[in-house]
């Protein structure tokens, strides 16, 4: 089956470095979502996006946050100066059309540390 | 605002046990409702979803949940429990009316353990 990668699968930074977490959506898929998990927390939605434009974002993406689709395969976000807050295993997500079919395929997942 | 609640963190089984895993979701409207299993190392997969059709739902690997709304339930159940079960599992919810699709609400999850 096809999937989502992401990588790096772990990223260690300091606090106030700017961080780019890849993604690599499944290849006929248009809409593209990233959600976060803080250790012990809910996942949580933060970003969707579709036709090169954010769609929907929560009150978690910010003005430290961006989202790229850089190329025809990347999907990336950005976080331009990390905060001890931003730990958190981020996952990005895909789906083909979301009026047929409401399967969201997920990546395994960056464990984002900030230090 | 939409929110689902899970009960337990933690769940363990003997094999051959049933599962039962439980999710409250709280909304004027129902909505659509799913059950996500994360396996170790891996990214989260749809075991099953309810879309207003059938209130019993059968998924992946002998999983299956029944949508009660006089309860606002949408427990997951399987009838005997496997070692390869062993996993996180996640109830969510996405508003029928208003919010983006794909902007699904999810549960803290429930760690299924599965004991010999």
């Amino acid at each position: 089956e096809p999937e989502v990668t992401q990588t790096p699968s772990h990223q260690v930074t300091q606090m106030g470095q700017e961080v780019i977490l890849r993604c690599v959506p499944i290849s006929n898929h248009l809409y593209f979502y990233w959600y976060r998990q803080i250790l012990g927390q809910k996942v949580e939605f933060l970003v969707s996006f579709y036709n090169n434009e954010i769609s929907e974002k929560s009150e978690i993406f910010d003005d430290q946050f961006s989202v790229e689709r850089p190329d025809g395969s990347n999907f990336t976000l950005k976080i331009r100066s990390t905060k001890l807050e931003d730990s958190a295993m981020y996952f990005c997500a895909s789906s083909e059309d979301l009026i047929l079919n409401e399967k969201l395929f997920f990546g395994s997942g960056t464990q984002l540390s900030v230090l | 605002a939409q929110s689902v609640t899970q009960l337990g963190s933690h769940v363990s089984v003997s094999e051959g046990a049933l599962v039962l895993l439980r999710c409250n979701y709280s909304s004027s409207v129902p909505p659509y409702l799913f059950w996500y299993v994360q396996y170790p190392n891996q990214g989260l997969q749809l075991l099953l979803k309810y879309t207003s059709a059938a209130t019993l739902v059968k998924g992946i690997n002998g999983f299956e949940a029944e949508f009660k709304k006089s309860e606002t339930s949408f427990h997951l159940t399987k009838p005997s429990a496997h070692m390869s079960d062993a996993a996180e599992y996640f109830c969510a919810v996405r508003p029928i009316y208003g919010g983006s699709q794909g902007n699904l609400i999810f549960g803290k999850g429930t760690k299924l353990s599965v004991k010999p």
